[in-house]
């Protein structure tokens, strides 16, 4: 398998303009993550999946954020408008369903989103 | 307030040296992970540990979960520059989704050749 494959790497922007993010699971994961990278906070979650459905999307900074997931083999984080502040790593993360406790997440490269 | 404290944040050494960090929060934790992320990727799976007091081992790593399940620790024996990497802890809170975790944010280990 491929892995989780994010489109694109590497994404510049200027601010109130839209940016789409993608994303391909691995097939068969039943859970979709996505989170966002910066040195000041970290990792965070933003929202997950599981089977298609937005499960907790507490994790979105307002309204300018959405995800979507069509279908269980792709999934898109947008920002719009975009806004300086908004530049950093954003991860897509998957993994399989399980009874036990600590699921293993298996990311994606990222993309790393400059706003100017 | 960030729920996983990670100390430290950066740590330089050199190759040979033994090193732990540490993983804290005052919370309980179903289970805790321990990722490593390269630049430029994302993290990847170490480990998992899900019972109090538990050890793993894996290699010259050495992964402990508090008895109380609000802690954990990595003790690297021998560090090699191959272990160069930022090591983040992440736990799914006791009472949540075991799908829900929550990060550190990170120690930044450096293993000088």
């Amino acid at each position: 398998d491929a892995g989780v494959i994010q489109s694109p790497r590497h994404e510049v922007t200027e601010m109130g303009q839209e940016v789409t993010l993608r994303c391909k699971p691995i097939s068969g994961h039943d859970y979709l993550f996505w989170y966002r990278q910066t040195m000041m906070r970290g990792l965070e979650l933003l929202i997950y999946f599981n089977n298609n459905v937005p499960i907790d999307d507490s994790g979105m900074p307002e309204d300018r954020f959405s995800a979507k997931m069509p279908n269980a083999s792709f999934s898109t984080l947008k920002i719009q408008p975009s806004e300086p502040r908004d530049s950093a790593v954003y991860f897509c993360a998957s993994s399989p369903q399980g009874l036990a406790g600590g699921i293993e997440q298996f990311f994606g490269p990222g993309t790393r989103l400059t706003v100017l | 307030t960030q729920l996983l404290e990670q100390s430290p944040q950066f740590l330089s050494i050199q190759e040979g040296e033994n090193l732990t960090v540490y993983c804290n929060s005052s919370s309980v934790f179903s289970s805790l992970q321990w990722y490593r992320q390269e630049p430029g990727e994302g993290p990847v799976l170490l480990v998992t540990v899900v019972t109090g007091g538990e050890v793993k081992k894996l290699k010259r790593l050495t992964f402990q979960f508090g008895d109380a399940r609000k802690d954990s620790s990595l003790h690297i024996t021998a560090a090699q520059p191959g272990d160069t990497g930022l090591y983040l802890c992440a736990g799914a809170k006791s009472g949540g989704s075991n799908y829900k975790l929550t990060f550190g944010k990170g120690t930044l280990l450096t293993v000088n050749p």
